[in-house]
């Protein structure tokens, strides 16, 4: 079945950087595009970026945009967030989704918490 | 302040039915496929409903999805205690290059 399993959260001080990982399994995951999502504890959803089945292209939020860099390595079947110049309102737990046709994310891993904080 | 608008809250009986609003523009809802997204506090969200109005494998049928010009609804018939979530809706806004959610709607059945 399909899974998919964030990593590399943790507490960050503020101005540091972090790259998290999502590892997938049960499907190809190089035919698929992939999302990252976040959440502020007890807030909604919020879109971060997505990367296309073959790496060739990749979108931001704004609020992200020059600071967070998606990749992926299809050949160790993870999908990678940089952080960089991280800031208290990048706290959220971050979730890997995957992409199908018509931008809906049907497939969610559980998601790790990144804590920015001094 | 999210791109598409949903209520923050509703409630109803169980067995009843309920409806949830999202609401958006031309540049999103209006040029582009909704989909929606369960989500029971603590995990993962969950997807409900794709190209505004088709379930995926083992969702049931009591979860319904349509699309009118700029707005989407999610309905739920035959409501179960397990229904009570926070629901999302989303799509891809043309404008933005960005995939785009709604603030969610907390359902409480009663």
């Amino acid at each position: 079945q399909v899974q998919l399993v964030e990593s590399g959260g943790g507490v960050i001080q503020p101005g540091r950087s972090l790259r998290l990982s999502c590892a997938a399994s049960g499907f190809t995951f190089s035919s698929y595009g992939m999302h990252w999502v976040r959440q502020t504890p007890g807030k909604g959803l919020e879109w971060v970026a997505v990367i296309w089945y073959d790496g060739s292209n990749n979108k931001y939020a704004d609020s992200v945009k020059g600071r967070f860099t998606i990749s992926r390595d299809s050949s160790k079947n993870t999908l990678f967030l940089q952080m960089n110049s991280l800031r208290a309102e990048d706290t959220a737990v971050y979730y890997c989704a995957r992409d199908r046709t018509n931008w809906f994310l049907d497939a969610w891993g559980r998601g790790t918490l990144v804590t920015v904080s001094s | 302040q999210s791109v598409l608008t949903q209520p923050p809250s509703v409630s109803a009986a169980p067995g009843q039915k309920v409806t949830i609003s999202c609401s958006g523009r031309s540049s999103n809802i209006g040029n582009n496929y909704v989909s929606w997204y369960q989500q029971v506090p603590g995990t993962a969200p969950k997807l409900l409903i794709y190209d505004n109005n088709k379930r995926p494998s083992g969702i049931p049928d009591r979860f319904s999805g349509s699309k009118s010009g700029t707005s989407a609804t999610l309905g739920i018939t035959r409501l179960q205690t397990g229904d009570e979530a926070d629901y999302y809706c989303g799509t891809w806004d043309d404008s933005l290059s960005a995939v785009v959610f709604g603030g969610g709607t907390k359902l409480t059945v009663l």
